[in-house]
């Protein structure tokens, strides 16, 4: 099993460059999450998303836009990259429903610098 | 609003020793979940444990257990037996029961020393 896959490992941008980082998961997991590590800060939810079509803010949304078409797949979009984007990016997955007791899984992350 | 606060920011223990890990957490739930993951130097998260805040027991797993206190909202993790692999950033995290979000402490940073 591929579990979450993150694409790509490593980006360098431009400030005002828009792209979009790539998540897949193979899982058939409803709930999907973005988050953002930062030294020190430990990981903060950036969007995430309940189901196909759903999708909502966590802490830290701005300068950032997400879309849920498929089951599968959640893609975060940089809209015009900042300094302060630069970041460690994880995908995450989790079955739905209600229940604490699901973890979620996680990709291998996406290290971004905007210079 | 729910809270995970880890306030070591970075532990030493020696290897073949036993290390505890903190982590306090604030929640209005009844009902939810903490994790324990770990994040060596390859930037990997990888699960570790997991405890329900129903569970009368303390979670094991290995040589890991976490020693949950309901009443003083506390989730440590132990580390028994530590190993130089065992050098990682460490992070608390917690999941209410509707919990479509998931929430992290700011992690522990752990040494092994040989």
């Amino acid at each position: 099993n591929a579990g979450v896959t993150q694409t790509p490992k490593f980006q360098v941008l431009k400030t005002g460059q828009s792209m979009t980082l790539q998540c897949a998961q193979d899982m058939n997991h409803e709930y999907m999450s973005w988050y953002r590590q930062d030294p020190g800060m430990g990981l903060r939810l950036i969007h995430y998303s309940v189901g196909a079509g759903i999708t909502d803010q966590g802490e830290v949304p701005n300068g950032y836009n997400v879309s849920r078409s498929t089951t599968e797949d959640f893609p975060l979009r940089l809209l015009s990259a900042a300094p302060s984007q630069t970041s460690v990016y994880f995908c995450a997955s989790s079955p739905g429903g209600s229940g604490a007791y699901y973890g979620y899984t996680f990709g291998s992350g996406t290290r971004l610098t905007v210079v | 609003a729910q809270k995970i606060t880890q306030t070591q920011p970075g532990m030493f223990v020696q290897e073949k020793e036993a290390v505890t890990l903190d982590c306090t957490y604030d929640t209005s739930d009844q009902s939810y979940g903490l994790f324990w993951y770990k994040q060596p130097s390859s930037g990997e998260m990888i699960f570790l444990i997991y405890q329900g805040s129903y569970d009368e027991q303390n979670a094991t797993e290995g040589r890991y257990s976490l020693n949950f206190q309901k009443a003083r909202k506390s989730a440590n993790l132990v580390i028994s037996a530590s190993q130089l692999g065992d050098s990682a950033m460490y992070f608390c995290a917690m999941r209410g029961i509707y919990g479509n979000q998931f929430y992290f402490g700011t992690g522990t940073s752990l040494t092994v020393i040989p």
